[in-house]
């Protein structure tokens, strides 16, 4: 079955704690992106890789870190969570920016 | 003013009503997406167009690429179409997302 799979799903956790959120996706797409979405400012693109190896950023990239070592896999990292990176965050892959998108079920995260 | 704008914010209907939601984008984009997530958080790619009109089932989407508008037209609503509504466009190798339409369909 053609899915991406976030984890974990909800993780509650402390400033400054860094923690890994994964994002693996089994379609082979070279396209792979991270979102956070907040009440009242929508979807908005933190990441987003092109290839393995390429990565660049979004609109909300400060504090956040990712990788793309592998094509199915590009995790998100938080060096230093902070309470402000308190959301609801979503991985998402693609052939390309503008083919249709799948996306994981979503990571919950709250830091306290 | 955001690059992309939705309307309404809000929409209450009865089953049964055909639903219209608007989407008005101010960049040349190459593709529109249409987005739905459901109460429970997820979100399912409804429809990526570029140009004229796109049908699945119920859900209608157009674009007219020269007014920078696309519309999203659900036919004989039903209750479990109650969702999220959101339009996104690539900018360069970006997506900007509209903020999106609640929909709440009442038996």
């Amino acid at each position: 079955e053609a899915q991406v799979t976030q984890n974990p799903r909800y993780l509650i956790t402390v400033t400054g704690k860094k923690l890994t959120v994964t994002c693996s996706q089994n379609m082979n797409h070279e396209y792979m992106s991270w979102y956070r979405q907040d009440p009242g400012l929508g979807l908005r693109q933190i990441y987003y890789s092109m290839n393995v190896e390429v990565t660049d950023k979004g609109d909300v990239p400060e504090g956040y870190k990712v990788s793309r070592k592998e094509k199915r896999n590009f995790p998100l990292i938080l060096e230093s969570p902070s309470p402000n990176q308190t959301s609801l965050y979503f991985c998402a892959s693609s052939l390309a920016v503008n083919q249709p998108q799948h996306f994981g079920d979503g990571t919950r995260l709250s830091i306290l | 003013k955001n690059e992309v704008e939705q309307s309404p914010q809000n929409l209450t209907a009865q089953e049964g009503e055909f639903i219209t939601i608007n989407c008005s984008y101010s960049v040349g984009i190459s593709a529109l997406h249409w987005l739905q997530q459901h109460p429970g958080g997820g979100i399912v790619s409804l429809f990526m167009l570029s140009s004229g009109k796109k049908k699945h089932g119920r859900l209608i989407a157009t674009i007219n690429i020269q007014e920078k508008h696309s519309s999203l037209h659900i036919t004989a609503s039903h209750p479990r179409d109650s969702a999220v509504y959101i339009c996104a466009v690539p900018r360069t190798d970006k997506l900007i997302f509209g903020t999106g339409t609640r929909l709440q369909v009442f038996p």
